[in-house]
């Protein structure tokens, strides 16, 4: 197995950008992708493949890859976009991995 | 749209047996996968396994397999878990999510595009 690590929080004020980082060796090989959690709700995906977006979520939200480290950023933070934002990644042999999450606050 | 219903919550007592049903709509569902992940405060996100609609063909987990059986109805467009043995440990919120089954070249990229509400099981004597 591989270990994922994201930073346990991130605050932000309204209008700024708030940069989330996921970081594992393994990353230089395989994708990562990016859930929202708010608070009693099922997560929604919001980046696929390192930088893509699905439909229906908004521009604000973009991913970027370096090196083991994947980034998603929120440009224009907005209050609803408060949540608890998870990394996750796969590899060849079906292992599926999780990070713990980043809790994002927007002040 | 695409939708995952899943079965309510279930209060369990160690050792008995729970079972979890996901209800979709809004898409093909033989052409795509299943996958069950739950969620627990210490241990976080973890995925127990998935199933081919199309032909029933199941992965699990390593650490679930002992116990788990995953089901499904292509006729009521419906796929099912069932976790046996069950300790305190399994007290979590049961996911349903479908495999968006991206492939490209040979290559298929693992990830969830829509999920189901979650249904919490709580384990307590």
């Amino acid at each position: 197995s591989y270990d994922l690590t994201q930073p346990p929080s991130v605050s932000v004020s309204p209008g700024q950008t708030a940069t989330i980082t996921c970081s594992g060796d393994a990353l230089t090989k395989q994708f990562v992708y990016w859930y929202q959690q708010k608070p009693g709700q099922a997560p929604i995906l919001v980046i696929y493949k390192d930088t893509e977006r699905p439909s229906g979520i908004p521009e604000r939200f973009s991913g970027s890859s370096s090196g083991t480290t994947v980034t998603l950023t929120i440009s224009g933070i907005q209050a609803e976009d408060e949540a608890e934002y998870y990394c996750q990644s796969a590899d060849s042999t079906g292992l599926y991995v999780f990070a713990t999450g980043t809790k994002v606050t927007v002040l | 749209q695409v939708l995952l219903v899943q079965s309510g919550a279930e209060v369990k007592k160690p050792g008995a047996s729970v079972k979890i049903s996901c209800r979709t709509s809004g898409y093909a569902f033989i052409n795509h996968y299943i996958h069950w992940v739950r969620q627990a405060p210490g241990p976080g996100f973890e995925w127990m396994g998935v199933i081919n609609a199309k032909d029933g063909n199941i992965t699990y987990a390593q650490k679930f397999q002992d116990r788990v059986i995953m089901t499904r109805d292509t006729s009521a467009r419906t796929v099912s878990v069932e976790l046996r043995s069950l300790t305190v440990q399994d007290t979590a919120v049961y996911y349903c999510a479908r495999d968006p089954l991206d492939c490209n070249g040979g290559r298929c990229f693992r990830y969830f595009d829509y999920w189901g509400q979650g249904s919490l099981v709580t384990v307590a004597s």
